[in-house]
């Protein structure tokens, strides 16, 4: 069954932790992404990689990290340094063309 | 600054009539535009997408309209069902390889039974 995984749906964070994110698929897609959703507002890019061992920061990197050491994984790490971590969190990823891009169901993020 | 706005935050349509939803953009680069529907705590799903070579695409109940000197999309539905009652966001891109998308704030579509 081909698709794009997130775990877990939802992730609490106390202050001053770090959380990581999973993004997993088995699409055999070479390029993964890394969006945030507030409420009202549209996507946002954070990370992206294009290719394994190689990313490129989005729009508001500030506060998070990634990592590619596979092709079908790129997990998202969300600091401390990140002040306002709560939001939906989207991974994405996208074919050869790179035309459409795909989006996994999602991780809620919320701060206690 | 947004370079794809949608500009109604919402829309309410009766059941069997045509929606039809908004989108612009600012920058002149982009020459992909996807549509995606949303329902809430999932992820986006795609719909329909159009490259800037056509002014028009269709895939049964949907058809997307591009107007490139206008910088502007629509996406219209036809007949609306309830079940399209979702957040729709338009997205943007520059075919550079990279890809990244630029999306609008979506439109909350409610179709009334």
């Amino acid at each position: 069954d081909g698709g794009i995984t997130q775990s877990p749906k939802y992730l609490f964070r106390k202050e001053g932790q770090n959380v990581t994110l999973s993004c997993e698929q088995n699409l055999n897609h070479d390029a993964m992404y890394w969006y945030r959703q507030d409420p009202g507002q549209g996507l946002r890019l954070i990370y992206y990689s294009q290719i394994v061992n190689d990313f490129q920061k989005g729009d508001i990197a500030e506060g998070y990290s990634v990592s590619r050491e596979k092709k079908e994984s790129f997990p998202l790490t969300v600091t401390s340094a990140q002040k306002n971590p709560t939001a939906f969190y989207l991974c994405a990823t996208s074919g050869a063309d790179q035309e459409t891009q795909y989006f996994g169901p999602g991780t809620r993020l919320l701060v206690l | 600054d947004q370079q794809v706005k949608q500009n109604s935050p919402s829309l309410s349509v009766q059941e069997g009539r045509i929606s039809i939803l908004n989108c612009d953009y600012t920058n002149s680069m982009f020459d992909y535009f996807l549509w995606y529907k949303k329902y809430p705590a999932e992820g986006p799903t795609f719909l329909i997408s159009i490259s800037s070579i056509k002014d028009k695409n269709e895939d049964g109940r949907f058809t997307v309209f591009l107007n490139k000197s206008a910088k502007h999309l629509s996406l219209h539905i036809v007949p609306s069902q309830p079940g399209d009652s979702a957040v729709y966001f338009c997205a943007a891109s520059e075919r550079t390889g990279a890809n990244n998308l630029f999306f609008g704030t979506g439109t909350r579509l409610t179709v009334i039974p």
